[in-house]
């Protein structure tokens, strides 16, 4: 079945970049995902792929994916406390009927 | 637009007890999905709906769990008996049908600690 991996913590301080990291085993992926998740709260949707694409930026997001390697990484540009969550990477095949599946999420912590 | 709409927010029960959560989805959105959250985890699919049919049960523990969507539209999610492992946060997600970005809509989840 598809997997998702992504590393457990990231710890930066505010004014900094911050690079979350997944890997995904599925090589059917279309649209990958990036989801941020605050304490208390559902997930919100930060930005998507699709698996054609090699970059996508959106104001201090930047997303680029390594489809020979299957990595997808999220660059956030300017890091702020307001930024401290949990960020899921998840994939689907596709934007119809698929689910999504998720990465066990990274814990980003910014410090002032 | 209103979001998807979640209840109860909390619930503790004690083991062998039954529960059971509701969820409104956006207007609109014909899929429907139950995901459960455990702490330190990522969400794992339960069941996907689409309109009032079951595309996709493989994941729901079928001997406890059990959920309808009966008219289409709102939800609900049953669990009897709870075991202790069955403390999570159990979130609905909607979506609109072929949507171009595949988009996932969230409600705030609702946290079940079973003692």
């Amino acid at each position: 079945g598809e997997d998702v991996e992504q590393s457990l913590f990231l710890s930066v301080r505010e004014g900094d970049s911050s690079v979350i990291n997944c890997t995904y085993t599925d090589s059917s992926s279309t649209y990958l995902y990036w989801y941020k998740q605050e304490p208390g709260a559902g997930l919100q949707l930060l930005t998507y792929i699709f698996s054609n694409m090699d970059m996508k930026q959106d104001q201090r997001l930047t997303v680029l994916l390594n489809k020979k390697d299957k990595h997808l990484s999220l660059r956030i540009a300017d890091t702020q406390t307001g930024d401290s969550a949990i960020y899921f990477c998840a994939e689907t095949e596709d934007s119809g009927y698929s689910t999504l599946t998720f990465g066990k999420g990274t814990m980003l912590l910014v410090s002032p | 637009e209103a979001g998807v709409a979640q209840s109860p927010r909390y619930k503790i029960i004690e083991k062998r007890q039954s529960v059971a959560f509701w969820c409104n989805p956006i207007s609109g959105h014909a899929t429907l999905y139950w995901y459960q959250q455990i702490l330190g985890q990522g969400p794992k699919l339960l069941i996907q709906f689409q309109n009032n049919g079951v595309v996709d049960d493989s994941q729901l523990p079928k001997d406890r769990f059990s959920a309808e969507r009966l008219k289409g539209v709102d939800s609900t999610l049953k669990i009897q008996p709870a075991k202790l492992e069955d403390s999570a946060v159990y979130l609905c997600a909607s979506r609109q049908l072929a949507q171009n970005t595949g988009e996932l809509f969230f409600g705030e989840g609702s946290r079940l600690t079973v003692l």
